[in-house]
């Protein structure tokens, strides 16, 4: 099972922020968060992960809580091509490596 | 430089066939993953491999379903006695190594009649 829990669906206006939250309350020493999306018929994209602190990089920003219990995507000037449903993934190296995808949250960009 | 490709982009087959899915990982990847993606779900882990090995077999549902890499790039993913309930996107991914990031490729979409 996910380790992570999203809102099932989220609006945004195009140009706006689109701040995504994710709880992962169990998350252990070891594990990253990661962040991917996945535009309608397309293969999950990756877009950010991080450790402990708060990560940027040229799609987003990652903003982790400082227990780590919860994280929140930032994208700071949605575009309409920005809908798709986004998964937060908890990973745990050294393990298995697999990801484990919840249901994500769709959003959605409105002109 | 190019991305991970998969063949076909779409499948229909019969119940009771065999189909070959094909991954072609970014070269350079060591490790590759196959996941299941249903509608309305997430995408589910099936098989992992670093080089030639599966390291990961844990998610494939049962045995009609088989993966191999045996030139350490290319995986080709086999469903023998094919039913409806295999109908799905099947997903690959590969990484440069096993702790790096995965990057998706678009996806094969099986419909079994």
């Amino acid at each position: 099972d996910a380790k992570t829990t999203q809102p099932p669906s989220m609006d945004c206006a195009e140009g706006r922020a689109a701040n995504l939250p994710c709880n992962h309350s169990t998350i252990s020493g070891n594990e990253y968060v990661y962040w991917y999306r996945q535009i309608h018929s397309q293969g999950p994209q990756y877009i950010i992960h991080g450790l402990k602190n708060n990560e940027t990089n040229e799609m987003a920003s990652l903003i982790i809580t400082e227990d780590r219990k919860s994280s929140t995507l930032i994208l700071p000037h949605a575009t309409l091509r920005d809908t798709a449903v986004y998964y937060c993934i908890v990973r745990e190296l050294g393990g298995s490596e697999k990801l484990v995808f919840g249901k994500g949250t769709k959003l959605t960009v409105n002109p | 430089g190019a991305g991970v490709s998969q063949t076909p982009s779409n499948k229909v087959t019969e119940k009771g066939k065999y189909v070959e899915l094909r991954c072609d990982p970014i070269s350079g990847h060591t490790a590759l993953y196959w996941y299941r993606q249903s509608l309305g779900q997430g995408p589910e882990f099936l098989i992992y491999f670093q080089g030639t090995g599966a390291a990961d077999d844990s998610g494939l549902p049962n045995d009609r379903f088989f993966a191999v890499r045996p030139e350490g790039s290319v995986s080709t993913l086999k469903i023998q006695r094919t039913e409806r309930g295999d109908s799905a996107v099947y997903l690959c991914a590969s990484s440069l190594n096993r702790a790096e990031t995965q990057y998706f490729g678009p996806g094969t979409r099986l419909l079994v009649l």
